[in-house]
């Protein structure tokens, strides 16, 4: 079953505003990975943030982890067009090998 | 150039058919995974293989089997079993073989399998 759960299903914003999308998962984690899937292609990782980490930055990204409430946001700074894709969230159950993803948020940047 | 391929990038299946998917690598990576998703969704682990020889289940293996005879190569077959087989099949790979979830997936581009 899948172990993350991303949150809005979908969202539509201008160019130039903020993105924030939200996972939740279910349980104990060592990192927590982001990746990002532009329509009919592969996923492509963007940043992992490890479970003694609070807030992490890459560019425009930036992600918080909350252990204690089993989440994660991403935040995407300054959307750009070229940011339209799905975000998925992706975490290891500790003690298994099994990536699991969850659902996906889809962005939307209106230029 | 480095990087993780499949082939073909559609395919189509008649009934009562088995097909394969093909995943090769030349990363060096120990594990491949292979996932399933369907339109809108999220993707849901169908086998996944840490090393050459062996490889356990995912979530939705019924209907899916795997091989895994070389390193660079893991392909998949989708049986007639699988009733339902109308998806985009990813395939992934790892250097490691930690159970941390601290090496980031490596994805090819994609199957899109379609019934006839």
């Amino acid at each position: 079953s899948q172990q993350g759960e991303e949150d809005p299903q979908a969202l539509s914003i201008q160019e130039g505003e903020n993105a924030t999308m939200n996972c939740s998962y279910k349980t104990s984690i060592n990192n927590l990975q982001w990746y990002r899937q532009n329509s009919g292609r592969g996923l492509v990782h963007l940043i992992l943030i490890r479970s003694n980490e609070r807030e992490k930055h890459s560019g425009r990204l930036r992600v918080t982890l909350d252990t204690s409430k089993k989440s994660s946001s991403l935040l995407i700074t300054a959307s750009r067009a070229a940011d339209t894709a799905s975000y998925f969230c992706a975490t290891v159950t500790s003690g298994t090998y099994k990536y699991i993803f969850g659902t996906g948020t889809r962005l939307k940047v209106l230029a | 150039d480095g990087g993780i391929t499949q082939s073909p990038k559609y395919l189509f299946r008649k009934e009562g058919q088995n097909v394969t998917l093909s995943c090769e690598q030349n990363l060096n990576h120990d594990a491949m995974y292979w996932y399933r998703q369907d339109p809108g969704q999220g993707l849901r682990l169908i086998y996944y293989s840490q090393i050459v020889n062996d490889f356990q289940k995912g979530d939705i293996a019924e209907g899916y089997s795997v091989s895994r005879e070389k390193k660079e190569s893991f392909p998949l077959t989708v049986t007639s079993a699988q009733k339902n087989p109308t998806a985009f099949y990813l395939c992934a790979s790892s250097t490691s073989k930690g159970r941390t979830g601290g090496e980031k997936l490596f994805f090819g581009s994609g199957t899109q399998l379609s019934v006839l």
